[in-house]
């Protein structure tokens, strides 16, 4: 998607573990989001970064870490994995900077924790 | 009151109707409205986006915003089939920066 890619795609995992998901853009975009997707709760942002190094928590982040080293991935860590965090998650780019021309989402990752 | 408000659905209506999908939204001073679309197990398409008050049109969509009321439409003229998904209202909130808030989605079915 428009250069966006997420991997893995799928993942099983089991409780207690960390697990880490990347995000990779082409696009030379400067904002990148992380969001989860569950029935009933829609799209919430968990974290975003505003450039390399630059990152600010969202509406979900206990439990999530990111970091962003280099502007083209952005990675989502979750620390001890939980039931509660099986979802599917979302990365997504700003298709500006202000960000008002709406985003850019990657294809997702499915996790399941066990 | 949730910021973004979507009614989920599934709301149906017969090919070549006009499907009329709503999002209300809390804060006043919001500037920025988008709308897509989700088909099942794939991720969110950008369909439309406004930012004034009034109608704007791209092919069979329109988008509605009335900013008095905040409330923003999606309608889809001649629905298809293809046109079954759930279609996820997003709104910048006031402060929010550039981050995206998103109602919970209307799920939308077109029935032959």
């Amino acid at each position: 998607d428009a250069g966006i890619t997420q991997s893995p795609r799928h993942k099983v995992t089991e409780t207690g573990t960390p697990v880490t998901l990347r995000c990779h853009q082409t696009e030379n975009h400067r904002y990148m989001y992380w969001y989860r997707q569950d029935p009933g709760h829609g799209l919430r942002l968990i974290h975003y970064s505003y450039g390399v190094k630059d990152t600010d928590k969202g509406e979900v982040s206990d439990g999530y870490s990111v970091s962003r080293s280099k502007t083209e991935d952005f990675l989502l860590t979750l620390e001890s994995a939980t039931s509660s965090q099986t979802s599917v998650y979302f990365c997504a780019i700003s298709n500006n900077d202000r960000g008002n021309y709406g985003y850019t989402f990657g294809s997702g990752t499915r996790l399941t924790v066990v | 009151q949730k910021e973004v408000e979507q009614n989920s659905g599934p709301l149906s209506v017969p090919e070549g109707a006009i499907a009329s999908l709503n999002c209300t939204y809390s804060d006043r001073g919001s500037q920025s409205f988008f709308w897509y679309r989700q088909y099942s197990g794939k991720s969110p398409e950008l369909i439309m986006s406004i930012y004034s008050n009034g109608d704007k049109e791209d092919g069979r969509f329109t988008a509605q915003l009335n900013k008095a009321s905040q409330y923003v439409s999606l309608l889809i003229r001649d629905s298809q089939p293809s046109d079954s998904a759930t279609y996820l209202c997003a709104v910048i909130l006031t402060g929010g920066g550039n981050k995206l808030t998103f109602g919970t989605g209307t799920q939308l079915k077109v029935e032959l």
